[in-house]
């Protein structure tokens, strides 16, 4: 079936170091491809999303870029800071059929980032 | 713009019991998704509403049920709860996905159900 795999974590940085986390899939077709991250306590909130290969994604200063030749859709930000700590959740969906409202997860990477 | 709502935000409940949760989705949002959050098993899918249908429905067993009202409102009961229920519940609501881009969906900020 269709899988999200994400790195494992979890991941410790220093403030303003580069960031990467690594996320590939499986599919059938061409999905769309979601970065969401969730702060303590709280819901998911979307961070990015691309639609279709070669589509990059970005919003404050993070990016991925929809690799369809190596299946992935790895984040990146150049220069973290301590308020980017929290879990990070790769995510596909598919549309219609049996696949309407349904995002498949990866198991999440926890960063965290210290001063 | 308001946010996708849950209520409650807590609750405690026994085995046996059951339960009702809600979502309010984003105003001039038609679907709605719900997920299991837990450690061990991660974010999984539960079901979808459109237009007051389920459309999609995961890997759960029937006592995991919802409905969606004509203002997209929806509810989800869990029924004869077990201690391995106790987990987030996430609700999600995104547009109307028969263009087939996009799929964007907006989460609540859940609703903590522990069973006991």
């Amino acid at each position: 079936g269709n899988s999200v795999t994400q790195m494992e974590g979890p991941v410790t940085l220093s403030e303003e170091a580069f960031l990467t986390i690594n996320c590939t899939y499986t599919a059938t077709g061409y999905p769309s491809l979601f970065w969401y991250v969730q702060y303590p306590g709280e819901g998911l909130q979307l961070l990015l999303k691309a639609t279709k290969a070669d589509d990059k994604g970005s919003n404050k200063g993070f990016e991925a870029t929809y690799r369809k030749e190596t299946t992935s859709f790895h984040l990146e930000k150049g220069s973290v800071q301590v308020s980017d700590s929290a879990v990070y959740f790769c995510a596909q969906a598919y549309a219609g059929g049996t696949s309407y409202g349904k995002l498949t997860f990866g198991q999440g990477t926890i960063l965290t980032v210290h001063p | 713009k308001a946010g996708v709502t849950q209520t409650p935000r807590y609750l405690i409940k026994t085995r046996g019991q059951q339960v009702t949760l809600s979502c309010s989705p984003i105003s001039g949002h038609r679907s709605v998704s719900w997920y299991q959050q837990t450690p061990g098993q991660g974010l999984q899918f539960l079901f979808e509403y459109f237009s007051e249908t389920q459309r999609n429905k995961g890997n759960f067993p029937g006592r995991f049920s919802g409905r969606q009202f004509s203002n997209s409102r929806s509810e989800m009961n869990v029924s004869t709860l077990e201690l391995g229920d106790s987990a987030l519940y996430l609700c999600a609501s995104s547009l109307d996905l028969r263009q087939g881009v996009g799929h964007e969906q907006y989460f609540g900020p859940g609703t903590r159900l522990t069973v006991t």
